[in-house]
């Protein structure tokens, strides 16, 4: 059965960068079916794609609201991919959830439980 | 960027009736069109992929249907675990959107 665990502080101060990464379990992120990707949910919202990446870095979208301040990798060597986002303020408080999405469908169908990122001082 | 709105945005059932939940893109996008159930303090679970097509081991009251920009999810008999946030999520391009979400409660 696939796992994903997100890990990562769970407090960053504003304007740091928050980084996070998420760690496939279960199966080979090196699938070529999938993309994998970052998803986030501020508390009492709605969700909000953030940015997906293809196994050998070759493709990566990310959400034009976000994409001068978001960077997401893969390390196929540990079976995890990582996001970083920089210069953050409150407005970044979430909860952050990793998945794995269909590489012609798009469709998450495996989560990680979430992880709750705090920006605050 | 490809806009999705959800309507409504929550809604108030009883148990047994039949409860649809519509949502619209703001181009067309085929039937690259995906629902998901979050239940509180869960992270969300994929229900219909490709507008239509059941995920393995979803109960059969829910479909969904629908193409190009009008889409909708229908639960044929709420039942009391239905009680969740239904969010549906484009896949035409690979920038993704969501809805913002139906909150469906139990009368």
């Amino acid at each position: 059965q696939l796992q994903l665990q997100e890990s990562g502080p769970g407090l960053v101060k504003p304007s740091e960068t928050l980084s996070l990464t998420c760690t496939v379990s279960g199966g080979s992120i090196s699938n070529g079916n999938y993309y994998w990707g970052w998803i986030r949910q501020p508390p009492g919202k709605g969700l909000a794609w953030i940015a997906s990446i293809y196994y050998s870095g070759s493709n990566s979208y990310y959400n034009p609201s976000l994409k001068s301040r978001v960077t997401i990798s893969v390390d196929t060597s540990k079976n995890q991919f990582s996001l970083k986002l920089s210069s953050v303020t409150a407005a970044d408080t979430a909860v952050y959830y990793c998945a794995r999405l269909g590489y012609t469908s798009g469709a998450g169908d495996y989560w990680g439980q979430g992880i709750l990122v705090t920006v605050s001082s | 960027d490809i806009q999705m709105t959800q309507s409504p945005s929550s809604l108030s059932a009883s148990v047994g009736d039949r409860v649809t939940i519509t949502c619209r893109a703001s181009q067309t996008i085929s039937t690259y069109l995906n629902w998901y159930q979050q239940k509180p303090g869960k992270a969300p679970k994929l229900l219909i992929s490709a507008a239509s097509t059941l995920q393995s081991g979803v109960p059969s009251r829910f479909s969904g249907s629908g193409s190009e920009t009008d889409f909708t999810l229908t639960i044929s008999s709420l039942q009391p675990e239905d009680l969740a946030t239904y969010y549906c999520q484009h896949s035409y391009s690979p920038l993704y959107t969501f809805g913002q979400g139906t909150k469906v409660e139990i009368k």
